[in-house]
């Protein structure tokens, strides 16, 4: 299964600071995806990135993609105290399986 | 409105009493996956549905039974629960070029 592992497992930063968590994986991909986890809620996703794209931005968030190093990371900027959740991120291959997640990087930001 | 609906949302039960959770989607995906959740672990998947008729077995399948004889429902069957199945659960479906979509979680305790 394709299983990304996020870093560092946990995060706590001041309200305004700004959040990179990276996530490694082990075989060739097609996609990479970033989800978001509120406390005890279902996984919501973020954004996805191709394998032929290296930097993509949604809002506050930006993520990049190395093929080489077999990494990707994300960057929440000016961060607030309702982006305290664990994120993950999912792996992709052929865009047909449902991915699977490593532990998550559980953030908190403090207002 | 697009969703993926579990039920029940919590859920406890005694040991060896059969249950089942139910999974539905209306989105038309072709694929569907059960995980479960725990402290420290992240999300490991246990089964997972390519389409109707279709099943796998993911990272953490033992004690647990899965069914799609339609393409909107993924139950999950856990014939015989024991303590150690006392968790949190998620659905998901997804689609051929779309990211996963979550359902609301179903919380387990097996005493």
């Amino acid at each position: 299964s394709q299983q990304g592992e996020e870093d560092p497992q946990a995060l706590s930063i001041q309200e305004g600071e700004n959040a990179t968590m990276n996530c490694s994986y082990k075989t060739s991909i097609n996609n990479l995806q970033w989800y978001r986890q509120n406390s005890g809620r279902g996984l919501v996703h973020l954004i996805l990135i191709r394998s032929n794209e290296r930097e993509k931005h949604s809002g506050r968030l930006r993520v990049t993609l190395d093929t080489s190093k077999k990494s990707s990371s994300l960057l929440i900027t000016a961060s607030r105290a309702a982006d305290t959740a664990s994120y993950f991120c999912a792996t992709g291959s052929g865009g047909s399986y449902i991915p699977t997640f490593g532990r998550g990087t559980s953030l908190i930001v403090h207002p | 409105e697009a969703q993926v609906t579990q039920n029940p949302r919590y859920l406890i039960t005694v040991t060896g009493k059969k249950l089942t959770v139910t999974c539905s989607q209306n989105m038309n995906h072709e694929y569907m996956s059960w995980y479960r959740q725990d402290p420290g672990l992240g999300l490991r998947q246990i089964y997972y549905s390519m389409n109707v008729e279709v099943t796998d077995k993911g990272d953490v399948p033992e004690g647990y039974k899965v069914s799609r004889k339609e393409k909107r429902n993924f139950p999950l069957i856990l014939e015989s629960p024991s303590p150690n199945q006392t968790s949190l659960y998620f659905c998901a479906s997804k689609g051929v070029s779309t990211e996963a979509f979550f359902g609301q979680g179903t919380r387990l305790t097996v005493v």
